[in-house]
């Protein structure tokens, strides 16, 4: 079992949709949980950090999070062909100070 | 406020050469932390320094090594080479402390090998 598990996608929305992209953790301990996204040739760029169970919203992004699922999740509003990207999840494990990343759902916003 | 900084942005060796990739961290961030990313394998961690000291190194051969000065920069040193070792080399920069340690990545040497 990876640690941190995406679906690869692609996952396809019309232009003004909601994507919903998620993210499952196998370390139970984890505390940190970050949301990057990376264009094609580029490096990641952080969208989000999440560390306590619920919604944090900043923008058109919204993290969610449920420990005792062990699952994260990021909801773009509004999406934008400008937000097709491919979209990291990542977990600060316990007692790590490195990132697990999982391998990135590729988002496509179909104008 | 600067980015992470790293140079060269492209390389090109052969088997067998070695390469150094040189990462400036965010001003004031301690920690620096390098990965690597390849279609196949993804994003891996190398290794990561803080105040000159390797404090936690991920499961790659000792090929691959690093180092930290006393201004934060790093760098990382590859030596003999393989087809393998192309990839995009990231170095990702953090003000640790409240356990949070949010990372931010520079743009990525990216290494051929021929």
């Amino acid at each position: 079992q990876k640690e941190v598990e995406q679906n690869s996608g692609p996952l396809s929305v019309p232009e003004g949709a909601i994507a919903s992209l998620n993210c499952t953790y196998s370390d139970r301990g984890s505390q940190s949980f970050f949301w990057y996204r990376q264009y094609s040739g580029k490096s990641p760029e952080l969208i989000m950090s999440i560390y306590s169970n619920g919604d944090k919203e900043d923008g058109r992004f919204t993290a969610q999070l449920n420990k005792a699922s062990q699952y994260v999740s990021l909801l773009i509003r509004d999406s934008q062909p400008s937000d097709s990207a491919t979209y990291l999840c990542a977990v600060l494990g316990t007692g790590r100070r490195a990132l697990t990343f999982g391998s990135g759902t590729r988002l496509q916003v179909q104008p | 406020k600067a980015g992470v900084t790293q140079t060269p942005r492209y390389l090109i060796k052969t088997r067998g050469q070695q390469v150094t990739l040189s990462c400036s961290p965010i001003s004031g961030h301690r920690s620096v932390s390098w990965y690597q990313q390849t279609p196949g394998q993804g994003l891996q961690f190398l290794f990561e320094y803080f105040s000159e000291t390797q404090r936690n190194k991920g499961n790659f051969p000792g090929r691959f090594s690093g180092r930290q000065f006393s201004n934060s920069r790093s760098e990382m040193n590859v030596s003999t080479l393989e087809l393998g070792d192309s990839a995009l080399y990231l170095c990702a920069s953090s003000l640790v402390g409240q356990g949070q340690n949010i990372q931010y990545f520079g743009a990525g040497t990216r290494l051929s090998v021929l």
